[in-house]
């Protein structure tokens, strides 16, 4: 069945250094990959998504590529701060809508 | 622009009880999903509602349905609770004319314990 593997589990920073998340997708239907952040008590907050037609996306501090090829996809968050600390789920959207997710990365930055 | 709701947003249940959950989706969405996210794991898919019928479902056993009104609004039943029940259920509203839109917004969950 469809399947989504996302590392590191936990990832600890210091303020300002660069977090990377990765997730590789095992559908090769799969064309939409959103990138969830949740926070302690609260729904997954969608922070950026790409679609399979581009390869690289950018918002600010946080960029996600894909690799369709591999089916592998990263998100790269920079400068990272004390409230991007939370849990990050990866997702690849299957079949008729269905939304994937990754087993989460717990983001841990440091002041 | 309204975001999504759900309510209520605790409940207790003991096993074999049968529990309603609600959600309102964003402004202008017409289509529902439902999740399941159990402690220290991803959101698992449970169906999706567009059009008020069900346009697809997850690996989720027959006592778990839902419906959809024509508001938008929907509902997740489930009937003889299990311990395995207890998670966050999770609300995501989608929309795109034409059919259901990839983008799909959460709402902030129904923590279910079942006891």
């Amino acid at each position: 069945g469809e399947n989504v593997e996302q590392h590191p589990s936990t990832l600890s920073v210091q303020e300002g250094d660069s977090a990377v998340i990765k997730c590789t997708y095992s559908d090769s239907a799969s064309n939409y990959f959103p990138w969830y952040k949740q926070e302690l008590g609260k729904g997954p907050q969608l922070i950026i998504d790409i679609r399979s037609n581009v390869g690289e996306k950018k918002d600010q501090r946080i960029a996600v590529t894909l690799n369709k090829t591999a089916k592998h996809f990263s998100l790269h968050i920079t400068e990272t701060q004390p409230e991007d600390s939370a849990v990050y789920f990866c997702a690849a959207l299957t079949g008729f809508q269905k939304l994937v997710f990754g087993t989460g990365t717990r983001l841990l930055v440091s002041p | 622009e309204t975001g999504v709701t759900q309510s209520p947003t605790h409940l207790i249940k003991t096993r074999g009880q049968q529990v309603t959950l609600r959600c309102s989706s964003q402004s202008g969405h017409n289509t529902v999903s439902w999740y399941q996210q159990a402690l220290g794991q991803g959101p698992q898919f449970i169906f999706q509602y567009y059009r008020e019928e069900e346009n697809g479902r997850g690996n989720f056993p027959p006592r778990f349905s839902g419906l959809q009104f024509p508001n938008y609004s929907s509902e997740l039943n489930v009937n003889a609770l299990e311990l395995d029940d207890s998670a966050l259920y999770l609300c995501a509203s989608s929309s795109v004319a034409g059919g259901p839109s990839n983008e799909q917004f959460f709402g902030p969950g129904t923590r279910l314990t079942v006891l």
